[in-house]
């Protein structure tokens, strides 16, 4: 009865790369997050979607592109991976609305690019 | 000026002892004031909720906001060794969802 879920939990690969990381929640949220935290602990957004349509666009480069293919699922393609890009990614989902819209967080995909 | 400032530094403490932790921003248009604990290798998880200026209790937990300093905290009561977590603030406007976070503070709790 996970509620939000990600897969990988782990994932090692070389610069160049290109992989994915998958979300699912099965809370009848309709908003969806995808959120980086850095060896600092330091989270910061990077993309927001409700009911599919993308409603928040951080500064990230283009090689990270997100995908949401119902209001459940959220996806993370990232092209060309850079070193830098090491790092743990959550993804979160809530209501939409003011509020105490509680944002839950899933367990994170942890990115190691060697 | 980062939107929240939150001093990160590690804070070790006996059991028994009070936490405080504290952020500062700078955006006066948050309205929502959140605390998220985070275990080691988990995803944040939300411990306190406050709108507006005021002080809300949750058992040994307590939030504070005070909007004309901007300024919240965080204390922690008959600290336990299962509080060792990092500790992060977060705020929001009432416009959307996009939570803006402190860098976290990580506490150990020492038996």
């Amino acid at each position: 009865d996970t509620a939000v879920s990600q897969t990988p939990k782990y994932l090692v690969t070389q610069m160049g790369n290109d992989k994915s990381i998958k979300c699912e929640q099965n809370l009848g949220h309709d908003t969806m997050y995808w959120y980086k935290q850095d060896s600092k602990k330091f989270l910061k957004i990077m993309f927001s979607y409700n009911n599919k349509e993308l409603i928040i666009n951080e500064t990230v480069p283009n090689r990270f592109s997100p995908k949401s293919p119902d209001k459940a699922h959220l996806n993370l393609h990232i092209n060309s991976l850079e070193l830098g890009d090491s790092a743990v990614y959550f993804c979160a989902s809530s209501l939409s609305g003011t509020g105490n819209t509680e944002a839950f967080f899933g367990q994170g995909t942890r990115l190691t690019v060697v | 000026q980062k939107e929240v400032e939150q001093d990160p530094g590690p804070l070790s403490v006996p059991e028994g002892a009070i936490v405080s932790l504290n952020c500062t921003y700078s955006n006066s248009a948050f309205q929502y004031f959140m605390w998220y604990r985070q275990y080691s290798r988990k995803g944040p998880e939300l411990l306190m909720y406050t709108y507006s200026s005021g002080n809300k209790e949750d058992g040994r937990f307590t939030a504070q906001v005070d909007k004309s300093s901007k300024y919240i905290s965080l204390f922690i009561r008959d600290s336990q060794p299962s509080d060792s977590a990092t500790y992060l603030c977060a705020m929001k406007t009432g416009g959307n969802n996009r939570l803006a976070f402190g860098k976290g503070n990580q506490v150990v709790v020492i038996p």
